[in-house]
């Protein structure tokens, strides 16, 4: 059973740089879509970005100037970083694993199956 | 702003029926997927594909689509499934990206 497991500094200050990792453990990390998703406090979820096995990343446009996520294979972990963060980056974070492919009638199936349990990241002077 | 449109809540009484809805451009061409969420907890994916539950999800969780919008369906709510529900798909902008809808509060009554 796959199971995530990430960790990472949880109380910033403005302008620093938040950095989360996600271990992948009793899974393959080839044919997924590696994502981060965040949620502010009191509000829905937000996708961040994601990244595949080779290194192929697709980011949200409204973080993307500020968003790296990075993989490492020899580890199966992959992580986040966010930079020049401010109260507005206040949230739990969450790893999780992404699945896409197309169906012959050319509908795509998406979807994340498995989580990782969150991490709360605050940002405060 | 969310490219996904879900109702911010939805009520049912104990035993009854309820249909939770999101609309969207990119339904047209991808099945929706359903998220609970209950308090303090992470999401747990209840539907995916065409009408798919993952192992340990009850049988009275199931998920349609027709045009635009997706619905998923609670059928005999229970008092457990009070929680919050996303749905889930790729945007219709075509760049490849993830998006949410903003949420459904679920109450069971």
């Amino acid at each position: 059973q796959v199971q995530l497991q990430q960790w990472g500094a949880g109380l910033l200050k403005p302008s620093e740089t938040l950095s989360l990792t996600c271990a992948v453990y009793g899974g393959s990390f080839s044919g997924y879509y590696w994502s981060w998703i965040r949620q502010p406090p009191g509000k829905g979820l937000e996708w961040i970005g994601e990244i595949n096995h080779s290194g192929s990343t697709n980011y949200n446009p409204s973080l993307k100037s500020r968003v790296t996520i990075s993989v490492d294979t020899s580890k199966n972990q992959f992580s986040l970083k966010l930079s020049s963060v401010t109260a507005a980056d206040t949230a739990v974070y969450y790893c999780a694993r992404g699945h896409e492919w197309e169906l012959p009638e050319g509908y795509y199936y998406y979807y994340m199956d498995v989580w990782g349990k969150g991490t709360t990241v605050t940002v405060s002077s | 702003s969310s490219e996904l449109t879900q109702d911010p809540a939805v009520s049912v009484a104990l035993g009854q029926t309820v249909r939770i809805t999101c609309q969207g451009d990119s339904l047209r061409s991808y099945y929706a997927s359903w998220y609970q969420q209950k308090p303090g907890q992470a999401p747990v994916l209840v539907i995916y594909g065409k009408n798919n539950r993952p192992s340990g999800i009850p049988d009275r969780f199931s998920g349609s689509s027709s045009g635009n919008t997706a619905s998923l369906t609670i059928t005999g709510a229970q008092a457990e499934d009070e929680a919050d529900y996303y749905c889930n798909s790729r945007d219709s902008s075509g760049n490849h990206l993830g998006v949410f809808g903003g949420g459904t509060k679920l109450t069971v009554l």
